[in-house]
């Protein structure tokens, strides 16, 4: 079965990068049918898509994150790593990584989730 | 970019009530459409895809309807553990866009 477990820090600075390490166990993360993805939840609100990639290294993201996202692959390791770069308190989230089909695009299943809190 | 907009935003029901929410995407998304369960400090869970494809495991009380813009998921007959807020997720285009989320509460 499956899993992802999502790993890093829980508290980050203003201005500073949140950096974040999703481990697949259960399957292969070079899967052809699957691109891997980070979406993020602030506390109470709802789902938002941060960004996708695919085992080849490329890679998707959010057009409203702009430049400040950078998602990497590490298949050696069955990992996959979200940066976020000059956090602000509107980062403080819970942050998810997930499998997403590439022919459907749904994403199952999900990490159970890490608080990441930017605060000085 | 989609925006997904599910109503009603909260609703109560009791056990064993039939109950539907509703999802309207800004334009048509054909039927490439997803629904999610979330519960309390949980990561959520594929309900179906496509539509209208039920996920493995999910029970046969849980289904969606709709095409282009308009989709509905609707649970035949409330259990206990159905208590949660749903989410419905635009897989249409890059970037996949979720609606805002409904929760369902126990009346």
């Amino acid at each position: 079965q499956l899993q992802l477990q999502e790993s890093g820090p829980g508290l980050v600075k203003p201005s500073e990068t949140l950096s974040l390490t999703c481990t697949v166990s259960g399957g292969s993360i070079s899967s052809n049918s699957y691109y891997w993805g980070w979406i993020r939840q602030p506390p109470g609100k709802g789902l938002e898509w941060i960004g996708s990639m695919y085992h080849s290294g490329s890679t998707y993201h959010n057009p409203s994150l702009k430049s400040r996202v950078t998602i990497s692959v590490d298949t050696s390791k069955n990992q996959f790593s979200l940066k976020l770069s000059s956090v602000t308190a509107a980062d403080t989230a819970v942050y998810y990584c997930a499998r997403q089909s590439v022919h459907s695009r749904w994403f199952d299943p999900w990490g159970q989730g890490t608080l990441v809190t930017v605060s000085s | 970019d989609i925006q997904m907009t599910q109503s009603p935003s909260s609703v109560s029901a009791s056990v064993g009530d039939r109950v539907t929410i509703s999802c309207r995407a800004s334009q048509d998304i054909s039927r490439w459409l997803a629904w999610y369960q979330q519960k309390p400090g949980k990561g959520p869970k594929l309900l179906i895809y496509t539509t209208s494809s039920l996920q493995s495991g999910v029970p046969s009380r849980f289904s969606g309807n709709g095409s282009g813009t308009d989709f509905t998921l609707t649970i035949s007959s409330l259990q206990p553990e159905d208590f949660a807020t749903y989410y419905c997720q635009q897989a249409d285009t890059f970037p996949p866009a979720f609606g805002q989320g409904t929760r369902l509460d126990i009346k």
